[in-house]
Order: structure tokens, then sequence, then C-alpha cells
């Protein structure tokens, strides 16, 4: 049974960089076929998919363009874990950060794993 | 941008058939899925691939796809079926894009 057990501060300060990590069980970050992803939720902006990171003999990642220049996903093959790193961040940044597995295809958008959720708040 | 809109309520007697739309251009020629999200917890997929259950989720829950609008049903509608329920496709634009939501309640 795959798990995803999320941590980082809930509290961030404006301008200051917001740091969460997602610790896998059950599966391999460096498995094939699946993808891991960050997901944010906001009553302003509902569910918005951020990023995600998966290995295909190499390390990939793709990013959201609303948040491409401030975000970065990495793996830790030495944890089993990946993080987010989202910098400069503003109050419109407090939402609750989900972590989930997802799949590379088209045919397969779904993200069948979650994280238990972490609710940051970006407030000075 | 790819957008995808649902209902904001769908309201249900006990024992009776909900049905939640999600509407999108073309939402046909893509994969959508859903997924309930109750008070505090975190989404749960409950239909994949447009009309496939993961294990573990109840039979009630089925859905379709086709034109522009993707269809949750939940036959024999539960109290524990209260839930907010939200759609989800893959567009090469947007590429992860969720539905606006929608709040089930079993009346």
């Amino acid at each position: 049974q795959v798990q995803l057990l999320q941590s980082g501060p809930g509290l961030v300060k404006p301008s200051q960089t917001l740091s969460l990590t997602c610790a896998i069980s059950g599966y391999s970050v460096s498995g094939n076929s699946v993808t891991w992803n960050w997901i944010r939720q906001s009553p302003s902006r509902g569910l918005e998919w951020l990023g995600r990171t998966y290995y295909r003999s190499k390390w990939y990642n793709d990013y959201a363009v609303s948040v491409k220049s401030r975000i970065t996903i990495n793996p830790d093959t030495s944890k089993n874990q990946f993080s987010l790193q989202l910098n400069s961040v503003t109050p419109e940044d407090t939402a609750v950060y989900f972590c989930t597995r997802g799949f590379e295809i088209a045919a397969r958008p779904e993200f069948d794993y979650w994280g238990q959720g972490t609710l940051v708040t970006v407030s000075s | 941008s790819y957008e995808l809109t649902q209902p904001p309520s769908v309201s249900v007697s006990p024992g009776q058939t909900a049905s939640i739309t999600c509407s999108g251009d073309k939402l046909g020629d893509k994969y959508a899925c859903w997924y309930q999200q109750k008070p505090g917890q975190s989404p749960v997929l409950v239909i994949y691939q447009n009309n496939k259950r993961p294990s573990g989720i109840p039979e009630r829950f089925s859905g379709s796809n086709s034109g522009n609008t993707a269809t949750l049903t939940i036959s024999g509608t539960q109290a524990m079926d209260e839930a907010d329920y939200f759609c989800q496709a893959w567009d090469r634009n947007t590429v992860y894009v969720f539905g606006t939501g929608t709040k089930v309640t079993v009346l």
C-alpha cells in the first residue's frame, strides 16, 4: 500500500521560501510509469496542480506556468521522498498543499494517492 | 486555458440517484476522473478513465464521458456520500485541470 506523509512548516513569511517534503512508503520515488506531484487547494483558486518530478532513465520536471519562475521540485532517492520549494511567496500562496502520485501519460491523468495535506499560511 | 465547470451544489434524498456533471470543450475526447473530498480530508479517487472504479470504491459510483460533458452518478446514495466532488482531466496546454467542485448534500 502506497502512503505519502507530508512534513514542513505551516507558517511562512511573505517573500520567503515555502518548503515541504513528501515521504513515500510502499513505492520507489524512482519507479517507472509514475510521477510525483504537488497540488494546492484554496477557496479562491480551487485545486491547482503545481508541478511534478519523475524518473525515466533520468529525472524530469514539469511545472505549471503560473508558478514556473518560483518553483522547484526535487527527488531524494536516499530517503525515498520528494520536496517542494516555492520562492518569494505572497499571501496568495496561502493554501492546503498536497503531494500526490500520478502517471505520465495523457490516458492516465488521475492522482491515485494523496498526502494528508499541509495548510500553509503566508503571513508576517 | 482549459476549464472544467461543475454545478456548485446537488441535493439528493437517501437511496436516490445523484448525477454530477462536468463540462469542458470536447471533454469527451479526453479521459476524465472524479474525486470525493470530505471536510478536512484529502481527495479520494472514485472514478478514473471515465468509468473505472479503483479498488475499494463501491459499485454505486459510476461515470460516463461524451461530447462536452462527463457525469458522475451515485446510485442509491447514502449519507456517507455527502461530500465535495471534483472532476479532473488533462489538457496539453493547461496540463492537469480540475473542475470547480460540487457539494453533494444528502437530505
